[in-house]
């Protein structure tokens, strides 16, 4: 059973701090790592996508990938109350050369306080 | 940017009615479509996979002769929710995949069975 847990919250930061969020698969094969941002009753909308170990900054978000620990964070930094959202991890897992479906975590929901 | 219509964006019917979704790739060709659920405070689980031209692919759980799935082109894919109960009530987003790697998520539908 292919699995993708996230800390469900919520976390609660104040405004321009940095907020961590954390994410752990549990099939080995796993390629590819997206962290979407979903706002309530919207659909999810891409962040970041990763698929090297290390790290990988896109403006005020960096994702981190840890293939060994089975580990992938984002951090955002100079958090703004817009960042308030639940963000979700998405792993994906390709078979046989077929396009493979995104798995997901069940989220993290962000607040960021003024 | 590759964009995905999808519509209704919500959609109240009675119990025992059938509803269909239409998700509609707008300027790319989606070879591949998934089709999620998710219900409050819960993640996207998806539900099927459909490529164009041949049969849709289920997930455990997911009864293929209530949930109608057709893909009849390489941009559009229907969803069909027959003899809807209330127990089906849930938020259903379609997903395409393009050939680069990358998914496109629909904007949602919010199906509400009364």
């Amino acid at each position: 059973q292919k699995e993708v847990e996230q800390n469900s919250g919520p976390l609660s930061v104040p405004e321009g701090a940095i907020a961590s969020l954390n994410c752990t698969y549990s099939d080995r094969v796993s390629q590819s790592f997206f962290w979407y941002r979903q706002y309530s009753g919207k659909s999810p909308e891409l962040i970041m996508s990763i698929y090297s170990n290390g790290d990988k900054e896109d403006g005020r978000f960096t994702a981190q990938l840890n293939k060994a620990s089975q580990y992938v964070s984002l951090l955002i930094r100079d958090s703004q109350p817009s960042d308030s959202a639940t963000y979700l991890c998405a792993v994906k897992v390709n078979y046989g050369g077929s396009q493979g479906n995104l798995i997901f975590g069940k989220g993290t929901k962000l607040s960021v306080k003024p | 940017g590759a964009v995905v219509s999808q519509h209704p964006s919500w959609v109240i019917c009675k119990s025992g009615t059938s509803v269909k979704i239409e998700c509609r790739s707008l300027d790319f060709q989606a070879t591949t479509m998934f089709w999620y659920r998710q219900f409050p405070k819960q993640s996207l689980m998806l539900m099927a996979t459909s490529n164009e031209g041949s049969k849709a692919t289920y997930e455990q759980g997911v009864e293929k002769d209530k949930f109608l799935i057709n893909h009849a082109s390489l941009t559009l894919s229907t969803l069909t929710v027959t003899s809807a109960h209330p127990e089906d009530s849930s938020f259903y987003i379609c997903s395409a995949s393009r050939g680069s790697g990358g998914y496109t998520f629909g904007s949602g539908t919010r199906l509400t069975v009364v």
